[in-house]
């Protein structure tokens, strides 16, 4: 039984380029939380989604990050035109059901924006 | 509002000793969840414990073992007997069941064991 898996592990991208990271979660899992690391600095709660619907996204910065989460596929997260200050590692963490918080991590996708 | 407090920012201690990293929380829900997660130099997160509002009993775990005491809003945790290993940063983390189990991490404290 896979954990949840994020993609890719390590993304590079030039200032003013997209960032496009996803988020496999676990099998049977249909809620998907993101979060925020910045360097030397605990997670920050991005947004959380279940199937097709955006639930909370009171943690995302209003301008350039997007998120969805389709009936099939990944979770992704988009950060558009990125800046030095998205640099970051970005860390997915899926659960079951609202109530069952056993919120499983992924390993994290560290952006390095140049 | 719900905030997660961890005063040590770093502690340094010569392998074998027992170190306790304290945790201290604020919430106004009576139905939470409390966590700690060590992340190690690779970066991955690894999950060490959950333990729910109603149940105040401590928990061993090998030579780790966690304290929660709601009366101090604390939950510290212990590790005995470190070793080289176990450096790392260890974050505490709450959720509550009336903001949908969102997770909301302590700043951390880096743990550097020496041997």
């Amino acid at each position: 039984n896979a954990g949840v898996m994020q993609n890719p592990r390590h993304l590079v991208r030039r200032r003013g380029q997209e960032a496009r990271l996803r988020c496999s979660p676990m099998k049977g899992h249909s809620h998907v939380y993101w979060y925020r690391q910045l360097p030397e600095e605990g997670l920050k709660f991005m947004v959380y989604l279940q199937k097709e619907n955006i639930i909370d996204e009171s943690g995302m910065p209003k301008e350039r990050f997007s998120a969805e989460f389709p009936k099939e596929g990944p979770s992704i997260l988009r950060i558009q035109q990125v800046v030095r200050g998205d640099s970051a590692a970005y860390f997915c963490a899926s659960s079951p059901r609202v109530g069952n918080t056993e919120a499983f991590f992924g390993q994290g996708t560290r952006l390095t924006v140049v | 509002a719900q905030k997660v407090t961890q005063a040590q920012t770093e502690i340094s201690v010569v392998e074998k000793e027992d170190v306790t990293l304290d945790c201290v929380y604020e919430t106004r829900d009576t139905t939470y969840y409390l966590f700690w997660y060590k992340q190690p130099p690779s970066g991955e997160l690894v999950f060490l414990i959950r333990r729910n509002s109603f149940d105040e009993q401590n928990e061993i775990s090998g030579r780790y073992s966690w304290n929660f005491q709601k009366s101090t809003s604390s939950f510290n945790f212990t590790i005995t007997a470190s070793q080289v290993v176990d450096s790392a940063v260890y974050f505490c983390a709450l959720s509550e069941r009336a903001r949908d189990d969102k997770i909301i991490f302590g700043k951390g404290t880096r743990l550097h064991i020496l041997p």
